[in-house]
């Protein structure tokens, strides 16, 4: 049973500044990972995914691999208010199965 | 398109009543997922179709939770004989056919409550 380990927090960072949201994995063979932002009552919502070790870039967002340490993070720079949320990790579960399995998120607030 | 969509929005039911859920996922979608989301947890694994194929039910899904997705297109998910423990969120999301690679569409969720 692959596990994904997460930070609940809350992570508390203040506007403008960089937030780090880290994530570990148990399974060194697992490749492809994704972040999922979701506000208060809504549902998730992908943002960024990386399957190879390095860095990945997306406007404000970077997603990093270390596949070797097994884990996984995003970096938020200028972080705003909006940006307040619970950051869901996670991967596929593999074997030939499409689930994905989630970690339990870190809240993050973006303080003004 | 309106997105995924999932009926009702939230279900009040007395313990030992049987509950059906039903997503209807973006139309170009053939792949249909459902999740449950308990109060901070992630969103735990279900089940999923591809068109009207089941292929994927998870092990920790009980006898009592069975989904169909008869023509390929919106899904329903049955709870029989409802416990405490079933309330949560219920979540349906879909993709195009390279699933999770292309990334889910979450619909809003059913919020379950079982008194």
């Amino acid at each position: 049973q692959k596990e994904v380990e997460q930070n609940s927090g809350p992570l508390s960072v203040p506007e403008g500044a960089i937030a780090s949201l880290n994530c570990t994995y148990s399974d060194r063979g697992s490749q492809s990972f994704f972040w999922y932002r979701q506000y208060s009552g809504k549902s998730p919502e992908l943002i960024m995914f990386i399957y190879s070790n390095g860095d990945k870039e997306d406007g404000r967002f970077t997603a990093q691999l270390n596949k070797a340490s097994q884990y996984v993070s995003l970096l938020i720079r200028d972080s705003q208010p909006s940006d307040s949320a619970t950051y869901l990790c996670a991967e596929i579960q593999g074997g030939g199965a499409d689930g994905l399995t989630f970690g339990k998120g870190t809240h993050l607030i973006i303080q003004p | 398109d309106t997105g995924v969509s999932q009926n009702p929005r939230h279900k009040i039911t007395k313990r030992g009543q049987n509950v059906t859920f039903r997503c209807d996922p973006i139309s170009e979608h053939n792949r249909l997922y459902w999740y449950r989301q308990t109060l901070g947890q992630g969103p735990e694994f279900l089940t999923y179709f591809q068109n009207e194929a089941q292929l994927e039910k998870s092990r920790l899904l009980s006898d009592r939770f069975s989904a169909e997705r008869p023509k390929g297109s919106f899904s329903t998910l049955e709870i029989q004989r409802t416990e405490q423990g079933d309330s949560a969120m219920y979540l349906c999301a879909s993709s195009l056919a390279g699933g999770a690679l292309w990334g889910y569409t979450f619909g809003s969720g059913t919020r379950l409550t079982v008194v």
